[in-house]
């Protein structure tokens, strides 16, 4: 089955710095990559996302990149501000089974 | 948010006993799941259901069982061979693969503690 690894598991970053996570994940048919974000004591929440046909999509200051070849993606977060600190998820999904496979997520942590 | 709801949001159990967890949607979504999240661990997949009446385990079924008999609910039982049941749980729900859009929407979760 997919298996997916997220590194680092903390990340501190001053803010207005970048932050990346990465993620890689084991099974070369999944083409749905989810990142979710998770605020303290809230529930998940989609923040983008990119399909296999696609090698970068980007939304204001978050984009995610993703190699089909290497089997891994990546979240880009620039000019990082307090509001991104959270624990955030990245994931791979199946179409076929609808199953989608999350990483141990990354708690970032945006230094004042 | 208040398209998937969770209740309790905090629930007590003794040992031994079976607890049953809510989860209700009005997204008219088909698929539904149930994720157990523990620090460090992530979101790991208890059970999905794809379609009313069907439902498949997840990677840690073990001490869990799911019904799906209306397509806007999902319960959740723990039961006493749960070893480990303390947990915070949560319940998402997406519209199938025939759609192009995949993105899970959770519910506020439920906090299950075990005494």
């Amino acid at each position: 089955g997919e298996n997916v690894e997220q590194h680092p598991s903390t990340l501190s970053v001053q803010e207005g710095d970048s932050a990346v996570i990465k993620c890689t994940y084991s099974d070369s048919a999944s083409n749905y990559f989810p990142w979710y974000k998770q605020e303290l004591g809230k529930r998940p929440q989609l923040i983008i996302d990119i399909r296999s046909n696609v090698g970068e999509k980007k939304d204001q200051r978050i984009a995610v990149t993703l190699n089909k070849t290497a089997k891994h993606f990546s979240l880009h977060i620039t000019e990082t501000q307090p509001e991104d600190s959270a624990v955030y998820f990245c994931a791979a999904m199946l179409n076929r089974d609808d199953k989608i496979i999350f990483g141990k997520g990354t708690r970032l942590h945006i230094l004042p | 948010d208040g398209g998937i709801t969770q209740s309790p949001k905090y629930l007590f159990r003794k040992e031994g006993q079976n607890v049953t967890l809510s989860c209700e949607q009005n997204l008219n979504h088909d698929a539904m799941y149930w994720y157990r999240q523990d620090p460090g661990q992530g979101l790991r997949l208890i059970y999905y259901s794809q379609i009313v009446n069907d439902f498949q385990k997840g990677d840690i079924a073990e001490g869990y069982s799911v019904s799906r008999e209306k397509k806007e609910s999902f319960p959740l039982t723990v039961t006493s061979a749960q070893k480990n049941p303390t947990a915070f749980y949560l319940c998402a729900s997406s519209v199938t693969s025939g759609g192009f859009y995949n993105e899970q929407f959770f519910g506020p979760g439920t906090r299950l503690t075990v005494l």
